[in-house]
């Protein structure tokens, strides 16, 4: 079993409509809940992170995390054609000296007009 | 958010040759850096961890004679791919954290896309 199980997709939307990514997990050591967004052939783009369960807002964007059900998600308001590209959740474990990351494989988005 | 650069962006080289890819922090100090790998449709997969001025730490399944890890500053950190072959052809990324922040944030560089003919 993979320590972080993510959907690959791919997931199609049309423009406008509230999407969900959704990432579990198996470790509970785990400290921190990321999600990075990546665009073709260029590194992940740090979009919200989170520590606690509960719902954290940044715009069109909602981070939930549920740590006794080992779950979170990432919610897109508004979906746009520019949001298209694939989603990394991440769960970070601090060691000596910076944030030890394992990754979900990703999920692709797809925003149609 | 804090910036990484990576360097070259993409390169292809000859069966058996080396090719040294760099990360570097340019706003902040990151006394360690990860390095990942990423192949086609695939996720970031840890490769080490490297530390400012001390050994790099390797994941299992990970050649450290093969991919050379050097942290010499707290700017930079260069992974060294030794007689690279077709198999070695992917995605490399880097990563820092800036202590200033907490250690709570990992930033990215723009990844190396490597191609061994």
């Amino acid at each position: 079993q993979k320590e972080v199980e993510q959907d690959p997709g791919p997931l199609s939307v049309p423009e406008g409509a509230i999407v969900s990514l959704n990432c579990t997990y198996s470790n509970s050591a785990f400290q921190y809940f990321m999600w990075y967004r990546q665009y073709s052939r260029k590194g992940p783009e740090l979009l919200m992170y989170t520590y606690s369960s509960g719902n954290k807002e940044d715009g069109r964007f909602t981070a939930q995390v549920d740590k006794s059900s080992k779950y979170i998600s990432l919610f897109i308001r508004d979906s746009q054609p520019s949001d298209s590209a694939t989603y990394l959740c991440a769960m970070g474990l601090l060691t000596g000296g910076g944030n030890k990351l394992t990754f979900g494989t990703g999920t692709q988005l797809k925003v149609e007009l | 958010g804090a910036v990484v650069s990576q360097h070259p962006s993409r390169v292809i080289c000859k069966s058996g040759t080396s090719v040294k890819i760099e990360c570097r922090s340019l706003d902040f100090q990151a006394t360690t850096m990860f390095w990942y790998r990423q192949f086609p449709k695939q996720s970031l997969m840890l490769m080490a961890t490297s530390n400012e001025g001390s050994k790099a730490t390797y994941e299992q399944g990970v050649e450290k004679d093969k991919f050379l890890i050097n942290h010499a500053s707290l700017t930079l950190s260069t992974l060294t791919v030794t007689s690279a072959h077709p198999e070695d052809s992917s995605f490399y990324i880097c990563s820092a954290s800036d202590p200033h922040r907490g250690d709570t944030e990992a930033f990215f560089g723009q990844g190396t896309r490597l191609t061994v003919v």
